[in-house]
């Protein structure tokens, strides 16, 4: 079966540090995988989706960027964190448009 | 108009209660349906998928109505543990891999 491993669980950074948070995904192949965040009380923002190694659709300009280095290897980093970044960010995959998402357990980012 | 509008509630049933939430969408050529449930400070977990004849999952029941483009879950014998916030999912049609996400109906089940 497939699982989707996320990583930290949670995370305190200082404004204008470096982020990388990493995803990844076993038990399947060339998975659509996504990352959202999340504000306090709000809904889901969708931030970046792969659809192969090395494609990234970009869905909000921020800072943020993300990465496929591998098939089922997702990476979200910056290089200088702001405020504004905080909330709990979500890793997600799926094998097609008409299949269900699957979320990561979630990273839980302060900004300090 | 949002692509995707849910009732953010609360609802506030008593246990045993049958509960039923709706999801309205605005792509008539919206693909597929899904319903989640997300618990407080936790990830979206897959409730189930909605298919067009309608499909049932123990106490829960989704019907899609593609006529009046909304989705609708159903909740019988409500149990405490069932407090959470549902979200309503769409996939659009062909050109994008992108699910929209409803913001969540937050139910709260009262003893």
């Amino acid at each position: 079966s497939q699982t989707i491993h996320q990583w930290p669980a949670t995370l305190v950074q200082p404004v204008g540090s470096p982020l990388s948070l990493e995803c990844t995904v076993e038990g399947t192949s060339n998975p659509n995988l996504y990352w959202y965040r999340q504000a306090a009380g709000r809904g889901l923002q969708l931030l970046f989706y792969s659809v192969g190694i090395g494609q990234i659709s970009s869905e909000v300009p921020q800072n943020l960027s993300a990465s496929r280095p591998q098939d089922r290897q997702f990476i979200l980093s910056s290089k200088k964190l702001l405020r504004s970044d905080s909330g709990f960010y979500l890793c997600a995959w799926s094998l097609g448009r008409d299949q269900p998402q699957h979320f990561g357990d979630g990273t839980r980012l302060s900004i300090l | 108009r949002k692509e995707v509008e849910q009732d953010p509630g609360p609802f506030n049933v008593p246990e045993g209660a049958t509960v039923a939430f709706n999801c309205t969408y605005s792509n008539s050529a919206s693909q597929s349906f899904f319903w989640y449930r997300q618990d407080c400070r936790k990830e979206p977990k897959l409730l189930m998928s909605v298919y067009s004849s309608g499909n049932e999952d123990g106490r829960f029941t989704a019907q899609l109505n593609r006529a009046s483009q909304y989705i609708s879950l159903l909740i019988r014998d409500s149990k405490l543990s069932d407090s959470a916030t549902y979200l309503c999912v769409v996939t659009p049609t062909s050109g994008t891999y992108k699910y929209i996400f409803g913001t969540g109906t937050r139910l709260k089940v009262l003893a």
